[in-house]
């Protein structure tokens, strides 16, 4: 089947502008993740989703970072006032629930601040 | 502390020789310890994991070896490949924890 999808796959955008991030999770996973790769650096946690709930933001480095889901199915990560430290691969993640440890990435989208 | 480290950052492996990347963890609750291969441009994929009941998975030419008294994990490569060469991440779960905590991850070289 189809596994996770995440668009655009690069997104170059000038300092100050808002972007929208998309991931389409694996059909009937409940569970989606996002998390951010930078350069050289691992994968780090940004929100949980639920279904359409978050009970975990804990990762999201400001309040210019927000992300939500409907329907179950799509979310979307919004970064507001892009800076150049927002520059990295965004990845999104599904899981069959949260009882499911098992994770699967999609292929990330690279944002690019200029 | 959610830490996981990993070393080494980067490894060279001849063609045949067995490739070991290894991870360390502080967080006892921790009872979920996947590891992910990455290749460029592509998200990372889930390769093998193991839970802290067996004190060795094996996949294949990839072994995991876990240590909970030592709260350290490691993957074994058998016969290592030219097309093992990629970024493999170490990463730790804990029960009723939604996120997965990822070590910086071992950049994987197989020399031909």
């Amino acid at each position: 089947g189809a596994g996770v999808s995440q668009s655009p796959s690069n997104k170059v955008t000038e300092k100050g502008k808002d972007v929208e991030l998309r991931c389409d999770p694996i059909s009937g996973h409940t569970a989606l993740y996002w998390y951010r790769q930078s350069l050289g650096q691992g994968l780090e946690f940004l929100i949980y989703f639920q279904g359409n709930s978050a009970p975990d933001k804990s990762g999201l480095p400001s309040d210019r970072f927000s992300a939500e889901r409907t329907g179950g199915s799509v979310s979307t990560l919004t970064i507001q006032r892009t800076q150049q430290e927002d520059s990295a691969v965004y990845l999104c993640a599904s899981s069959a629930s949260p009882g499911r440890y098992e994770q699967y990435f999609g292929p990330g989208t690279r944002l690019t601040v200029t | 502390q959610q830490q996981v480290k990993q070393s080494p950052q980067s490894l060279i492996v001849q063609k045949g020789g067995i490739s070991i990347i290894n991870c360390a963890y502080e967080n006892t609750a921790f009872d979920y310890f996947p590891w992910y291969q990455q290749f460029p441009g592509k998200g990372p994929a889930l390769l093998i994991a193991i839970r802290p009941d067996v004190s060795e998975k094996k996949e294949g030419r990839f072994t995991i070896s876990f240590n909970k008294s030592a709260k350290q994990f490691s993957l074994h490569i058998m016969d290592s490949q030219p097309g093992d060469s990629a970024t493999y991440f170490c990463a730790a779960s804990a029960s009723g924890y939604s996120t997965l905590t990822f070590g910086k991850g071992t950049m994987l070289l197989v020399s031909p």
